[in-house]
């Protein structure tokens, strides 16, 4: 089974900060990569889709890169209603994989 | 619009079976290359996902529960069922479906969840 670990677990940050999460895979996955946001209490959303394409209506200050175990999100200008877990999550045609999510707080 | 909306028991006893049903409106199971797929989180936990049934009747099955899971569609009903057996606390979590758009997967739109807790 393919594992989707990211780092770090918890980032703390200030509005307008440039943030940046990582996540790895532990065999390559070429660029079939998604990430969402969660807030709490609420459902995950889909941020960006085949490691960099962005979701329709997500802002562009969210953008994704990378391919084959190791991918990013990046955050350019953090604003106040970006705090939120995110996750990466591998997806193929047979099993879907989620990282263990990355809290970004004040 | 696309929505999907599980509902089910909020509470099941240790041992019993779980039912869950997926409603969802503005797609169509039928239509090729999408799918639905059930996720759920355990309180202050990641997300695990759980089945996914393709527009085609193909199931997919997470390795460590696929020996409890069933994941089933009526597609005239623009519905999906999931059904796990011999439920236990660490169980308890909420249960999430959502729709994958094109193959392969992602998951573009998700309900808001349900709740269940495994309690006697």
């Amino acid at each position: 089974d393919i594992q989707m670990t990211q780092s770090p677990s918890t980032l703390s940050a200030s509005v307008r900060d440039r943030v940046t999460i990582t996540c790895r895979a532990s065999q390559s996955i070429s660029s079939w990569l998604a990430w969402y946001q969660q807030k709490p209490g609420k459902a995950p959303k889909l941020l960006i889709y085949k490691a960099s394409s962005l979701e329709s209506g997500v802002p562009s200050r969210f953008s994704g890169s990378g391919s084959g175990t190791e991918f990013t999100l990046t955050i350019s200008s953090l604003q106040p209603d970006d705090f939120a877990t995110y996750y990466c999550q591998h997806y193929n045609s047979y099993s879907w994989t989620f990282g263990q999510g990355t809290k970004v707080e004040i | 619009q696309i929505t999907l909306k599980e509902s089910g028991p909020t509470l099941v006893k240790p041992t019993q079976t779980l039912t869950l049903t997926c409603t969802f409106s503005g797609f169509s199971l039928s239509s090729g290359g999408v799918g639905v797929g059930w996720i759920r989180q355990p309180p202050g936990k990641a997300l695990e996902w759980l089945a996914l049934i393709y527009w085609d009747g193909d199931k997919r099955y997470s390795p460590s529960l696929k020996s409890r899971l069933t994941i089933t569609k009526d597609t005239s009903r623009n519905q999906v069922v999931l059904t796990m057996t011999n439920m236990d606390p660490v169980d308890t979590a909420t249960y999430y479906c959502a729709r994958g758009p094109t193959i392969p997967i992602f998951l573009d739109v998700w309900g808001q969840g349900t709740t269940v807790t495994v309690s006697s």
